[in-house]
């Protein structure tokens, strides 16, 4: 399998809930990132991992919990969120932190009730 | 406040014709600008970018233009085709910095009609 993929591709979840969504990258790529695209709306950077170290944290409520066990891997937890929170998260990829085009999975689709 | 602007939300072009997608930027830090585009249930898929040092890169059907000095780009399709239809993302970054940031415009939708 090549590319950034992203799994589930769909959630539905209460408020009460906890999830977790998974981002896998094919790439050799070092850095991830996620990002939040809510209807109407720019994406919205969340977080930035790069060699396994998060460099930013723009400003996302702890109810959303980033994890990055390796250069590969990237996972957005996710408890007791609400109904606005509802969005297309994207998870990307780059070679470097810094300066490389960065490369999209297809989204994971989140409904909170 | 918005720092990378698409004003048209959505564009209409014939099959065969000229697509222009504009997208205008407010931070003269910005050095480095892409293009993605973007199918409906899909990622955004890179297209193609542009360094600050240059006003215009071309690669195939996809030409992108840069004007620093008015913070304003475009992305010109030539001919248009109907597999062209999608939304088209503006994004714009200051590199050299800890992390590439990349701001994103908020989509044109480009509609290709057969």
């Amino acid at each position: 399998e090549t590319g950034v993929t992203q799994t589930p591709r769909h959630l539905v979840m209460g408020m009460t809930n906890k999830k977790s969504l998974k981002c896998e990258q094919h790439l050799g790529h070092n850095a991830m990132y996620w990002y939040k695209q809510s209807a109407k709306k720019p994406l919205e950077l969340m977080f930035v991992y790069s060699l396994e170290e998060r460099v930013e944290n723009n400003s996302v409520p702890s109810r959303f919990s980033p994890e990055c066990p390796n250069s590969s891997h990237l996972f957005l937890h996710l408890h007791t969120l609400q109904p606005e929170d509802s969005a297309l998260y994207l998870c990307a990829s780059s070679r470097s932190g810094s300066t490389d085009t960065q490369y999209f999975g297809p989204g994971t689709r989140l409904t909170v009730l | 406040d918005q720092q990378v602007k698409q004003n048209s939300p959505s564009l209409s072009v014939q099959e065969g014709r000229i697509s222009i997608l504009n997208c205008d930027y407010t931070n003269s830090m910005f050095d480095y600008f892409l293009w993605y585009k973007k199918y409906p249930a899909e990622g955004p898929t890179f297209l193609i970018s542009i360094s600050s040092i240059k006003d215009k890169n071309e690669d195939g059907r996809f030409t992108v233009f840069l004007n620093k000095s008015a913070k304003h780009l475009s992305l010109h399709i030539v001919p248009s085709q109907p597999g062209d239809s999608a939304v088209y993302f503006c994004a714009a970054s200051a590199r050299g910095g800890a992390t590439n940031k990349l701001i994103f415009g908020t989509g044109t939708l480009l509609a290709v009609q057969p």
